[in-house]
């Protein structure tokens, strides 16, 4: 079975800390690639982070960064100095067979000020 | 840049009625998606497609029907409303395929009763 399992329901950090959200998935190929989104009140969607399953070094962007550990199928987020901006659902998802995208149940987010 | 607009942004439908969910890209995207999204969960694929006059399944598929017959325009088609769509609905396009960032529409609220 192809799965996204995001374990944390819900999550809050203070303004200017870091958080770290969690990931796992399950599934049998080998080559995949795996993403963060975003999805603010405004129900839009927005890319965060994007990692290619075959390589070792872990995708950053800015204040983002993933802790990708292939053989544990773990994928989580960091979030660095959080902002108020950063209140949201957050979605785990990975791309198989290059077009089979499957999300998670998604983390809602709070930053508080 | 108008980026993926769906539309209508919300509809009502009654048991048995039909619609037509229209999705429309201008960035010369050659793959685009469809996805639902139910209350508190990730999004799931519905149909996608690689290109004009090609389109495959998803996760998803039943009770639904996709054409693709001009790289712009992906539209959904539901024949017989059901309450089990109700849902938002939210078309996505992408450049190409696997790690490739995929542009979200603003999404369609249908309710069905």
């Amino acid at each position: 079975a192809q799965t996204v399992t995001q374990s944390q329901p819900e999550m809050s950090v203070q303004e200017a800390e870091t958080v770290t959200l969690s990931c796992t998935y399950d599934t049998s190929e080998n080559n995949y690639y795996l993403f963060w989104y975003k999805q603010p009140p405004s129900r839009q969607m927005i890319l965060v982070i994007r990692q290619e399953a075959y390589k070792q070094q872990n995708a950053t962007e800015n204040r983002f960064s993933v802790n990708f550990q292939k053989a544990a199928k773990s994928f989580s987020l960091k979030i660095s100095d959080s902002q108020l901006g950063d209140t949201a659902m957050y979605f785990c998802a990975f791309m198989i067979n290059n077009n089979d995208m499957r999300f998670g149940a998604g983390t809602r987010l709070t930053v508080k000020p | 840049n108008a980026g993926v607009t769906q539309t209508p942004k919300f509809r009502i439908l009654k048991i048995g009625q039909s619609m037509t969910l229209q999705c429309a890209q201008d960035m010369n995207h050659n793959y685009m998606y469809w996805y639902r999204q139910d209350p508190g969960m990730g999004l799931k694929l519905i149909y996608y497609s690689v290109g004009a006059g090609i389109t495959d399944k998803g996760e998803v598929p039943n009770g639904y029907n996709v054409s693709r017959s001009t790289t712009e325009d992906f539209p959904l088609r539901l024949e017989l409303a059901a309450p089990s769509q109700t849902s938002v609905y939210f078309c996505a396009s992408s450049y190409g395929a696997g790690s490739q960032p995929q542009h979200f529409g603003d999404g369609t609220r249908l309710s069905i009763l």
